[in-house]
C-alpha cells in the first residue's frame, strides 16, 4: 500500500499559521479516526504531536491542532515560532493486514 | 517514564540478517504494544512491524517474508531480526512503544544501520 501524500514543503513567518495536508484513501485516513503527526528535528528522533486526529499528548502547546475530513487530514500551527522549524509526519491506521502507513514528510520552514 | 534504547552492529554486510535489540527502562514490557520503524537516510518513515508482550505480532506486507520481531519480558527487550539485507535497508532503525492505536507514542534515540560489503 502507498504511503500516505504529504506536500515536501511548507513555509510561514513567525506569529503566522500553517497548515499541512495528508492525503490518503478509503481504506486508511477514510476508515479510521487513528490520524497521528509526529514531529521530527534535524538528527533527532520523532516526536508524537497529534493522535486520534485531534488529541494532544500532555506538553504539546495547543498551537498545534490537527482534523480530518474524509480521505485528507491536516495539522495546523498556529503562531508560527522559529524552533517549529522541522519535519512533520502523518500517520494512519490502515487495518489489520498494513497496521501503520505514514506520510513521506513535509519540511516546515519558519522565514 | 518509560525509555527506550536500540542497540547492534552499525554495519552489515548484504545477504545477512540485521539484528536490533531495544531495552525498555523506566517500565515494564509487559503492556501494550511495541513497533520497530525505520527511516532512511533523508527519506521518510516506514513501519516495520510490532509485537505484543504475549508474543503476537505484525509486520509490514512488504518486508513480511524477511522480518521476524521477537520479545524476551525477563530482559525487558523486544528484538528485530531483518533477513537478507540490501542497500535499501540501509536506514536508521527506531524502537518505539506504541500508546493506542496505531500511535507510536514513545521512541528510542534511534541507530544507524548501514548495509555494505
Amino acid at each position: 500500500q502507498s504511503a500516505l501524500t504529504q506536500p515536501p514543503s511548507a513555509s510561514g513567518s513567525p506569529g503566522q499559521s500553517v497548515t499541512i495536508s495528508c492525503t490518503g484513501t478509503s481504506t486508511d485516513i477514510g476508515s479510521y479516526n487513528y490520524v497521528s503527526w509526529y514531529q521530527q528535528h534535524p538528527g533527532k528522533a520523532p516526536k508524537l504531536l497529534i493522535y486520534e486526529v485531534s488529541k494532544r499528548p500532555s506538553g504539546v502547546p495547543d498551537r498545534f491542532s490537527g482534523y480530518k475530513s474524509g480521505n485528507t487530514a491536516s495539522l495546523t500551527v498556529s503562531g508560527l515560532q522559529a524552533e517549529d522549524e522541522a519535519d512533520y509526519y502523518c500517520s494512519s491506521h490502515a487495518g489489520s493486514n498494513n497496521y501503520l502507513l505514514f506520510g513521506g514528510g513535509t519540511r516546515l520552514t519558519v522565514l | 517514564q518509560v525509555q527506550l534504547q536500540e542497540s547492534g552492529p552499525g554495519l552489515v554486510k548484504p545477504s545477512e540478517t540485521l539484528s536490533l535489540t531495544c531495552t525498555v527502562s523506566g517500565g515494564s514490557i509487559g503492556t501494550y504494544y511495541w513497533s520497530w520503524i525505520r527511516q532512511p537516510p533523508g527519506k521518510g518513515l516506514e513501519w516495520i512491524g510490532y509485537i505484543h508482550y504475549s508474543g503476537s505480532s505484525n509486520y509490514n506486507p512488504s518486508l513480511k517474508s524477511r522480518v521476524t520481531i521477537s520479545v524476551d519480558t525477563s530482559k525487558n527487550q523486544f528484538s528485530l531480526k531483518l533477513s537478507s539485507v540490501t542497500a535499501a535497508d540501509t536506514a536508521t532503525y527506531y524502537c518505539a512503544k506504541m500508546a493506542g492505536a496505531a500511535v507510536a507514542g514513545t521512541w528510542g534515540q534511534g541507530t544507524l544501520v548501514t548495509v555494505s560489503s
